[in-house]
């Protein structure tokens, strides 16, 4: 079946770096999202990561994803203030090309 | 450029009342969909439309309708307002055309409409 699972909160300290883990079911998935929701407003696109990639670099964040275990993870260096929000893991199943499997959203919260 | 536009943002109903959530999107996106929003639990698909005239369900279709006459619109109908579909609801479209793997399938969403049913 699909099923998408993260952990729902994470506190981090301001200036250290947050790692949101993400574990799917759906071995044939093409993509991988990670998408950002802040209070009070609809989900953006933070980055993505194509099935046949481990690692995607962009700036403070940096996508690792093993196939094997089925794991996707997303670090962002540098935490700042402004990183809180929800973080969800989506994929798009190969079993169905027209939906998108959202995870149940991991809350990060900064710590002065 | 307005990108996607729910309304009403917020909702209150009595159940059994009727209502429909109107979505629009001025992007001339072929893909748009329908997901609710509750704690724990993520978004879940409720329905979708790969372009007018064709909608399918989600993984949450039932005590939902929805049509697609236009490109722009894809509303949502709760025909008998139920107190399980007190939610936040988000409406999501995307450029692709037929199933989302055609390209990166990136969604663009709406703020949301929060729906309180008593």
């Amino acid at each position: 079946g699909e099923d998408v699972e993260q952990s729902l909160f994470l506190s981090v300290r301001e200036g250290d770096s947050s790692v949101i883990n993400c574990t799917y079911t759906d071995s044939s998935s093409t993509y991988l999202y990670w998408y950002k929701q802040e209070p009070g407003a609809g989900l953006q696109l933070l980055t993505y990561i194509f099935s046949n990639m481990d690692m995607k670099q962009d700036q403070r964040l940096t996508v690792l994803l093993n196939k094997k275990d089925k794991h996707l993870s997303l670090r962002i260096a540098d935490t700042q203030t402004g990183d809180s929000a929800i973080y969800f893991c989506a994929e798009i199943p190969y079993s169905s090309a027209s939906k998108i499997i959202f995870g149940s959203g991991t809350r990060l919260s900064i710590r002065p | 450029n307005a990108g996607v536009t729910q309304t009403p943002k917020f909702q209150v109903l009595k159940t059994g009342q009727s209502m429909t959530l109107q979505c629009a999107q001025d992007m001339n996106h072929e893909y748009m969909s329908w997901y609710r929003q509750d704690p724990g639990m993520g978004l879940r698909l409720i329905h979708y439309s790969v372009g007018a005239g064709i909608t399918d369900q989600g993984e949450v279709p039932n005590g939902y309708n929805v049509s697609r006459s236009t490109t722009e619109d894809f509303p949502l109908r709760l025909l008998s307002a139920a107190p399980s579909q007190t939610s936040v609801y988000f409406c999501a479209s995307s450029g692709t055309s037929g199933g989302l793997q055609s390209n990166t399938g990136e969604l663009f969403f709406g703020e949301g409409s929060r729906l309180t049913v008593l």
